[in-house]
């Protein structure tokens, strides 16, 4: 079954401290993985994609990686800020033909000052 | 702003009455997609509309149904509620009927509540 895990559920940290948020995947055959950020009460915003080739991919102070290998990509959050306080959702596509998009529930992360 | 609109913002409504909820996607985008997302749960993906027809079908109950217009725009009906329907409703948007490596633009939601 296609499936993709998050952990930590949630996730509270200080500001100025680095974090790092766990995306687990069954989703076969694989195409790509996109990290969102969704703001309480808006919607989620790509924050980077990573396809099959491409092991670490960074945008600004986010930092994803993928093992395609072990099915797992990590999102890391350097000197965090208070707007990071958000959900992070890992997304998955599929390659076949509809290329359905598979959610994780996503990682609430708290940035306390 | 991630140019799609949904309306209304905030839906307060009674069980077993109907709602309709609006999307305008981003200027250019063909494909609409509407996402439930309850406290629970992550996104659960309902349908896909591109050009004005169907493209794929998701989780979406009997109950509920979407089309979209020839303007694109596209509207998602929600009858015989129920108080399980309560949730966050997201309309999203791209150009292509196929998300090779395009990201979805979302809107800000449509918060229903059942009471």
């Amino acid at each position: 079954k296609n499936q993709v895990e998050q952990s930590p559920q949630s996730l509270i940290i200080l500001e100025g401290k680095n974090c790092t948020l766990q995306c687990n995947y069954t989703v076969s055959p694989f195409s790509n993985l996109r990290w969102y950020k969704q703001d309480t009460g808006r919607g989620p915003v790509s924050l980077t994609i990573m396809t099959f080739s491409e092991n670490t991919k960074s945008n600004g102070r986010y930092t994803a990686t993928l093992d395609a290998d072990t099915k797992q990509s990590s999102l890391h959050i350097t000197a965090s800020q208070l707007s990071d306080s958000a959900s992070y959702i890992c997304v998955v596509r599929g390659s076949s033909t509809l290329g359905r998009l598979y959610f994780g529930r996503g990682t609430q992360l708290t940035v306390w000052p | 702003d991630s140019g799609v609109t949904q309306t209304p913002k905030h839906l307060i409504t009674a069980t077993g009455q109907r709602v309709t909820l609006r999307c305008s996607p981003r200027s250019g985008d063909l494909s609409v997609y509407w996402y439930q997302q309850s406290l629970d749960q992550g996104l659960q993906f309902l349908i896909q509309y591109y050009n004005g027809e169907e493209r794929a079908k998701g989780n979406i109950l009997e109950r509920f149904s979407a089309q979209q217009f020839p303007d694109l725009h596209s509207e998602l009906n929600l009858s015989s509620l129920e108080l399980g329907d309560s949730a966050l409703y997201f309309c999203a948007s791209s150009v292509g009927p196929r998300l090779t490596n395009e990201k979805l633009f979302f809107g800000s939601g449509t918060q229903l509540s059942v009471l």
